[in-house]
């Protein structure tokens, strides 16, 4: 595989599960993102990593918990979400941490919360 | 970051006609800006970027122009196709210590008509 891939692509949980996103990019960058996308509103920065080190995290409620253990691979562990955290999760990669670097997504992941 | 206003948010018009969409931002130390397209269930692509040095920047029927002093840059798509259609995002981001993270609009969503 090619890219910068997410799995599951769509998931359905309740407020009480425990659920995890995963990432895997394979372009050998050296940053990773968590972006949130919701209708109508802009792509929401949650997290950034730089050479597995969390360089950023934008106020992002302790439900949303980030794991970067090498600098492939990106998770986004989730527990007792609210319904309005249902979103598309949207991954990125890019060479290194500078913000003039080309973000390359990955293709979401649609998470709805009942 | 600062807030990027993006107009419109949809945009419809006829297959060979231009399409234009305009950012404005308010941080006046912002000198990059790139545009994104998003397709139907896709993940974003960079289409095209621009830095503050320069004023115009031109990719076959894709330009984008900056106007830093009246702050804003806007994406100029020539001879449209259907497969322009897609949402497109601008972005803004500043230079600095802990600049990590880009700026995006809401998105426009852009619909050419065959």
């Amino acid at each position: 595989e090619t890219g910068v891939t997410q799995t599951p692509r769509h998931l359905v949980m309740g407020m009480t599960n425990k659920k995890s996103l995963k990432c895997e990019q394979h372009l050998g960058h050296n940053a990773m993102y968590w972006y949130k996308q919701s209708a109508k509103k802009p792509l929401e920065l949650m997290f950034v990593y730089s050479l597995e080190e969390r360089v950023e995290n934008n106020s992002v409620p302790s439900r949303f918990s980030p794991e970067c253990p090498n600098s492939s691979h990106l998770f986004l562990h989730l527990h007792t979400l609210q319904p309005e955290d249902s979103a598309l999760y949207l991954c990125a990669s890019s060479q290194d941490k500078r913000y003039t670097g080309e973000l390359f997504f990955g293709e979401g992941s649609r998470l709805t919360v009942l | 970051g600062e807030n990027v206003e993006q107009h419109p948010s949809t945009l419809s018009v006829q297959e060979g006609d231009s399409a234009v969409i305009k950012c404005t931002y308010s941080d006046s130390a912002s000198n990059y800006f790139p545009w994104y397209k998003q397709e139907l269930g896709k993940r974003p692509q960079l289409i095209i970027d621009i830095r503050s040095n320069v004023g115009e920047k031109k990719d076959q029927r894709i330009a984008v122009t900056l106007n830093k002093t009246a702050k804003h840059f806007s994406l100029h798509i020539t001879e449209t196709q259907p497969e322009d259609s897609a949402v497109y995002f601008c972005a803004r981001g500043t230079g600095g210590a802990g600049s990590y993270q880009l700026t995006f609009g809401k998105g426009t969503k852009l619909s050419v008509i065959p």
